[in-house]
């Protein structure tokens, strides 16, 4: 595998489910992020993890539940979700570095979930 | 607020023509800019990237260029195929880690 990967590539649930979304990288980044990507809607940032630290949530329903139990892998749970929820969900990583008073932090993509709630 | 928008939403054109994407974006303290690729239901493919003190870059048939005091990028497409058929998404880096999408420009290039 390169890259970035997401399992699964689709999922239907009902309102009632509990699921979780998989996303994992082989590019041996320090951060990972979440975006939704809703019909005729710019990507939105979720959350973003550095180094296995959650250090953005950026106003996400607790029904979406992230976690990152290492700089490889990153977890979205997901448990009684509205029909409104239903989008693609984007996993991307990135190197972050510092140097000379700036950054880097190029994010590179994975194909998505494409999440439908019935 | 920071935006990023794109213009047009859809274009449509035969094969062979050049064409050119825009978007503008309304904070010109940017960090650097990026044009990426979306084919239908997959995910994005990060095409050029132009960082805050360039003026434009160049990937075979693709051009971008970047105007920070304007607010704005152009995306050039020389000899459109088929194949470029997709959706094609701007991102802006406002920050760190604080990257901005537009909306995107759907291109169908027809045979």
């Amino acid at each position: 595998e390169t890259g970035v990967t997401q399992t699964p590539r689709h999922l239907v649930m009902g309102m009632t489910n509990k699921k979780s979304l998989k996303c994992e990288q082989h590019l041996g980044h320090n951060a990972m992020y979440w975006y939704k990507q809703s019909a005729k809607k710019p990507l939105e940032l979720m959350f973003v993890y550095n180094f296995k630290e959650q250090t953005e949530n950026n106003s996400v329903p607790s029904r979406f539940s992230p976690e990152c139990p290492n700089s490889s892998h990153l977890f979205l749970h997901l448990h009684t979700l509205q029909p409104e929820d239903s989008a693609l969900y984007l996993c991307a990583s990135s190197q972050v570095e510092w140097a000379g008073g700036t950054f880097t932090d190029t994010q590179y993509f994975g194909p998505g979930t494409r999440l439908t709630v019935l | 607020k920071q935006e990023v928008t794109q213009i047009p939403a859809a274009l449509s054109v035969p094969e062979g023509e050049n064409l050119v994407l825009n978007c503008s974006f309304t904070d010109s303290a940017i960090y650097n800019l990026q044009w990426f690729r979306q084919d239908p239901g997959k995910g994005l493919t990060s095409l050029l990237l132009i960082q805050s003190s360039q003026r434009e870059q160049t990937s075979g048939r693709l051009n971008a260029s970047l105007d920070k005091s304007s607010g704005r990028s152009t995306l050039y497409i020389a000899a459109s195929q088929p194949g470029d058929s997709a959706t094609y998404l701007c991102a802006v880096s406002f920050g760190f880690q604080k990257l901005v999408f537009g909306t995107g420009t759907r291109l169908l290039v027809s045979p």
